[in-house]
């Protein structure tokens, strides 16, 4: 079956330290790879995409991910947090046998300490 | 650009009931999809408009209908409402570029509680 798994329900991080959030995914087809931040109450705002070439993407606020094929993996990295990136995190993956449609894994909150 | 708008923000309604929520697209955007959020889950696609038709849909019951308008705008419909149907109702659009994927940019939302 088709689906999108975060393993991390919630991660909490010091201001300042390096951040890495999980995402695996079970498709058969080529993925288009989105990681998506969630403001409590608000709605989805894109961080970055993998659709095809290099590896690692530069998204905003200074978010990088790495698609690894061989590990069917997207993980999402920060090298240092800041108190505003407290939010919730969501994973989604794209396959064109899908028409593009989102498939999304089910979050991982992310709170960050003083 | 205003981006993607959905109206109304919050609402609450009484089981049995009918809602509509609304969504305009981004400028530029033809495509716009319905995806149901509920608490502390990710959200789950319930149908996509392009052409003023439905042209896939997710694992929903025909409760839960569509419109697409000659201006790209779009309805979502609740029928019957239950309790479950409490959520947040996400409107995202894309352009539909015949390239494949695109980014798919979402609105604030719609907060519906049944009460």
């Amino acid at each position: 079956a088709q689906s999108v798994t975060q393993p991390d329900i919630h991660i909490t991080v010091s201001e300042g330290a390096s951040l890495e959030l999980r995402c695996n995914y079970s498709y058969g087809a080529t993925p288009y790879l989105f990681w998506y931040v969630q403001s409590p109450g608000q709605g989805l705002q894109l961080l970055l995409k993998y659709f095809s070439g290099d590896t690692l993407v530069q998204g905003i606020k200074g978010f990088e991910a790495e698609f690894k094929r061989s590990q069917s993996s997207f993980n999402l990295r920060k090298p240092s947090v800041h108190w505003s990136d407290a939010a919730e995190y969501f994973c989604a993956v794209a396959t064109r046998s899908n028409d593009y449609k989102l498939s999304f894994g089910a979050g991982t909150t992310v709170t960050v300490r003083a | 650009d205003a981006g993607v708008t959905q109206s109304p923000t919050h609402l609450i309604k009484t089981r049995g009931q009918q809602v509509t929520l609304r969504c305009s697209p981004k400028s530029g955007h033809d495509t716009v999809s319905w995806y149901q959020q509920a608490l502390g889950q990710g959200p789950q696609f319930i149908f996509q408009y392009y052409e003023e038709e439905e042209r896939q849909r997710g694992n929903f019951p025909d409760r839960f209908s569509g419109h697409q308008f000659p201006n790209y705008s779009s309805e979502l419909n609740v029928n019957a409402l239950l309790l479950g149907d409490s959520a947040l109702y996400l409107c995202a659009s894309t352009p539909r570029t015949g390239a494949g994927i695109t980014e798919a940019f979402f609105g604030q939302g719609t907060r519906l509680t049944v009460v």
